[in-house]
């Protein structure tokens, strides 16, 4: 079956640091792939997605790209705020878009500290 | 993106009791409607996914007589966790879709303690 190994956390950075954090899966066929992030006490919100290998998702100056070879979706952003503070979810659908069943990592949390 | 919310945010309740989550889709037609529940540390776990109208279809390894779901209209989908024991204490979350399929939209979360 489908699965997806993420980084434990938590991470701390100093604000302005740079962030990977590291997410490998496991599928058959061609999974599409996301990046959610969970404020405290608000709901898990998309953050970016790839649909096919080589795509790149971005937003808010976070990346990620989808490498096939290495069945890999790990997320970056050059320079961290203390606002990044949340816990983010890799997750995969084998399915197209997300608006199907999605399997999902385990979480990272992120601190950006001053 | 969608608006949706989950009543109640967090419930204690004694063991053997029923529990009643509700979840609304405030602003969007949600043709489809999971329920994840999510352990300390651990990933989100799909329990089951409703359509509306229709039976919902339970995960692997989910008791679908413990874990009532209805998916009544495209706005409201309950969860009731029937004779509840402390280990189904947990953070349970809603997603919903629309009919493009394109995005699920979450709710923020009901944490269920059973005493």
């Amino acid at each position: 079956g489908n699965s997806v190994t993420q980084m434990e956390g938590p991470v701390t950075l100093s604000e302005e640091a740079f962030l990977t954090i590291n997410c490998t899966y496991t599928a058959t066929g061609y999974p599409s792939l996301f990046w959610y992030v969970q404020y405290p006490g608000e709901g898990l919100q998309l953050l970016l997605k790839a649909t096919k290998a080589d795509d790149k998702g971005s937003n808010k100056g976070f990346e990620a790209t989808y490498r096939k070879e290495t069945t890999s979706f790990h997320l970056e952003k050059g320079s961290v705020q203390v606002s990044d503070s949340a816990v983010y979810f890799c997750a995969l659908s084998d399915r197209g878009g997300g608006g199907n069943k999605l399997t999902f990592g385990t979480g990272t949390q992120l601190k950006v500290e001053l | 993106g969608a608006v949706v919310s989950q009543h109640p945010s967090w419930v204690i309740c004694k063991s053997g009791t029923s529990v009643k989550i509700e979840c609304r889709s405030l602003d969007f037609q949600a043709t489809t409607m999971f329920w994840y529940r999510q352990f300390p540390k651990q990933s989100l776990m799909l329990m089951a996914t409703s359509n509306e109208g229709s039976k919902a279809t339970y995960e692997q390894g989910v008791e679908k007589d413990k874990f009532l779901i209805n998916h009544a209209s495209l706005t409201l989908s309950t969860l009731t966790v029937t004779s509840a024991h402390p280990e189904d204490s947990s953070f349970y979350i809603c997603s919903t879709s629309g009919r493009a399929g394109n995005e699920q939209f979450f709710g923020p979360g009901t944490r269920l303690t059973v005493l």
